[in-house]
């Protein structure tokens, strides 16, 4: 069984770009979650999907949106790229019914902004 | 929104030492708590978790119990390895805004 998948691994970008950044959660996980993680902190929520509809939403700008799509994966799009949103971006997938509300990671997408 | 207090790192410890990472909380409600953990290089892993007040959580020598009254939720080890070097991440989740509200983490470095 694969685990949570995300492509790219790492990504470099200028400033002003736009990018879409990939997520496939695990098999039988209609949920997916979306978080930034800057170097060195801990990290932080973006927003969930559930039913192919953002479900909740962190302090975010709306230059990060998202899409979920009816197999479940997910997209997290960034416009007008700015240097701080160099970051790791984790998605997170959550089983149905949310069991003990675990979140499964994937490995990440390392996003550097130039 | 809720918060976490996390322990300042970065922690060196020699191997077969006593690990301990405190982490408080605050939040509305009484959350689920986790522990993470971020291996080098890699994303995160459960390491263990709690869903209510005086649960203990457990894996992989680690512990770590759920106090409600002191909404404490600290991580303990009795002999760490090497391998355990890492950063750790205490998190509460509330299942009314889906979110995990992580810390900022404590690097742990163990030497041989």
């Amino acid at each position: 069984d694969a685990g949570v998948t995300q492509s790219p691994t790492h990504l470099i970008k200028t400033r002003g770009q736009q990018v879409t950044l990939r997520c496939s959660p695990k098999s039988g996980h209609d949920t997916v979650s979306w978080y930034q993680q800057a170097l060195g902190q801990g990290p932080q929520f973006i927003f969930q999907y559930y039913e192919e509809e953002e479900r909740q939403r962190g302090n975010f700008p709306d230059r990060f949106s998202g899409h979920q799509f009816p197999n479940y994966s997910s997209e997290l799009n960034v416009n007008a790229l700015l240097l701080g949103d160099s970051a790791l971006y984790l998605c997170a997938s959550i089983p149905l019914a949310g069991e003990g509300h675990e979140q499964f990671f994937g490995p990440g997408t390392r996003l550097t902004v130039l | 929104g809720d918060s976490v207090t996390q322990m300042e790192g970065p922690v060196t410890l020699s191997e077969e030492a006593f690990l301990t990472i405190n982490c408080t909380y605050t939040a509305t409600g009484y959350p689920s708590l986790f522990w993470y953990v971020q291996y080098p290089g890699e994303g995160l892993q459960l390491l263990l978790k709690a869903t209510k007040a005086d649960d203990k959580g457990s894996n992989k020598g680690f512990e770590a119990t759920y106090r409600k009254e002191t909404t404490s939720f600290h991580l303990e080890k009795g002999s760490v390895q090497v391998s355990d070097s890492a950063v750790y991440f205490c998190a509460p989740y509330r299942s009314n805004d889906y979110k995990l509200s992580f810390g900022a983490g404590t690097t742990v470095t163990v030497r041989a």
